[in-house]
């Protein structure tokens, strides 16, 4: 079965300062979609990036990106130029290619950006 | 833009009471999903629905759980008889076709709570 591990409960970072998030999965599977997505407090979970396991090149959304490592089933989150509305929750999702859409999530990162 | 929209924000139920919670998927989306977040824990899959069908459900989805699109906006989960461990945060989600890397979107979620 597919796991996913974010072992940072809470991060901060400074406004206008870059942090990592980190995620590790689980998965004898060759091919998948990786997911991160942000909740703000009280305010729907939002689609930042995703990542497709055949594509080697690492996404990227404006000041988001992803360190995307298969070998080492790791993918993290970077966020350049951290503002103060990148304060929420942070969730790493796994996506089977076959059979099913269902997301699998880790237990999720708070970030804080402080001013 | 157009948003998942979930009723209520906030639910307190005895144990033993049924419950019905509400989404409204963003409007030409054809599927819809459930998850859930016990406090501290992963957000967990409970269930796909798509053509008036559950496509998929995890193992939590037992008998006690029920989905229903009653009518062209509405789309509902309903506990028959909650249990102390059925308090959590409910997402609705929905997407608008079956590519698996398509972007799922999330409702603001619905907090149970179960006395």
């Amino acid at each position: 079965a597919q796991t996913v591990t974010q072992s940072q409960p809470e991060m901060s970072v400074q406004e206008a300062e870059t942090v990592t998030l980190s995620c590790t999965y689980d998965t004898s599977e060759n091919n998948y979609y990786l997911f991160w997505y942000k909740q703000p407090p009280s305010r729907q979970m939002i689609l930042v990036i995703r990542q497709e396991a055949y594509k080697q090149q690492n996404a990227t959304e404006n000041r988001f990106s992803v360190n995307f490592q298969k070998a080492a089933k790791s993918f993290s989150l970077k966020i350049s130029d951290s503002q103060l509305g990148d304060t929420a929750m942070y969730f790493c999702a796994f996506m089977k290619p076959y059979n099913t859409d269902k997301l699998i999530f880790g237990t999720g990162t708070r970030l804080q950006v402080f001013p | 833009e157009p948003e998942v929209t979930q009723t209520p924000s906030h639910q307190v139920t005895q144990m033993g009471q049924e419950v019905i919670l509400r989404c409204v998927p963003i409007s030409n989306h054809l599927y819809f999903y459930w998850y859930r977040q016990i406090l501290g824990q992963k957000v967990e899959f409970l269930v796909s629905f798509y053509n008036n069908e559950i496509s998929e459900k995890s193992e939590i989805f037992d008998d006690q759980f029920s989905v229903e699109r009653p009518d062209g906006s509405n789309f509902t989960l309903k506990i028959r008889s909650t249990k102390l461990e059925d308090s959590a945060m409910y997402f609705c989600a929905s997407k608008r076709t079956s590519a698996r890397q398509e972007t799922q979107y999330f409702g603001p979620g619905t907090r149970l709570l179960v006395l």
